[in-house]
């Protein structure tokens, strides 16, 4: 069976600090994966996804960025955080197009 | 651009009462997907629907798909304090496998 693990769970960082997500996929080779960002109560924004080693695209233009660096592995960055960075990430990944996109846990990231 | 639009945006209700959410495009999807969420954890999926006019049970919630495939709505029967949370609707944007979603909606049930 396939497991999708993001940490740290919980992050509290001052502004200007970076910031280094990960998220690790099990049990499933070459998946697409995903990093969203939600407001409390909110939908979910699509901020990169990747369909292989190296490869990012970027939905939205932002302080953060993504890399792939192995295939079940994803992580999202940042050099100098900011406030409005504060929220809720999820990471995400699909098998194959047209079946079902599974949701790690999600970190929480408040920026003071 | 494809956009679902969820109503309504938060819903409290008492216990027992019925409710339905609703999620509307003016763009034709190839399914829709509705999720649960919880305070601090990951969208759980509960149920995918592909062709237009299906319905799809799953105990107390019934699933509807429109049969333009441009809608769906969620009805939960006899609501329990336990359906409460956050519920997405999803549908695909692309052959990337990205999922364009609404809003959501906020349910509350009351004991």
């Amino acid at each position: 069976s396939q497991t999708i693990h993001q940490w740290p769970a919980t992050l509290v960082q001052p502004v200007g600090s970076p910031l280094s997500l990960e998220c690790t996929v099990e049990g499933t080779s070459n998946p697409n994966l995903y990093w969203y960002r939600q407001a409390a109560g909110r939908g979910l924004q699509l901020l990169f996804y990747s369909v292989g080693i190296g490869q990012i695209s970027s939905e939205v233009p932002q302080n953060l960025s993504a890399s792939r660096p192995q295939d079940r592995q994803f992580i999202l960055s940042s050099k100098k955080l900011l406030l409005s960075d504060s929220g809720f990430y999820l990471c995400a990944y699909l098998r194959a197009p047209g079946e079902t996109q599974y949701f790690g846990p999600g970190t929480r990231l408040l920026v003071l | 651009t494809q956009l679902l639009e969820q109503s309504p945006q938060f819903l409290s209700i008492q216990e027992g009462e019925n409710l339905t959410v609703y999620c509307n495009s003016s763009s034709v999807f190839s399914s829709l997907q509705w999720y649960r969420q919880e305070p601090g954890e990951g969208p759980v999926l509960l149920v995918t629907v592909v062709t237009g006019g299906e319905v799809k049970k799953l105990k107390r919630l019934t699933f509807q798909f429109g049969d333009a495939r441009k809608d769906s709505s969620l009805h939960i029967t006899a609501a329990q304090p336990g359906d409460t949370g956050l519920y997405l609707c999803a549908g695909p944007g692309s052959n990337t496998g990205k999922l364009i979603f609404g809003q959501g909606t906020t349910l509350q049930v009351k004991p």
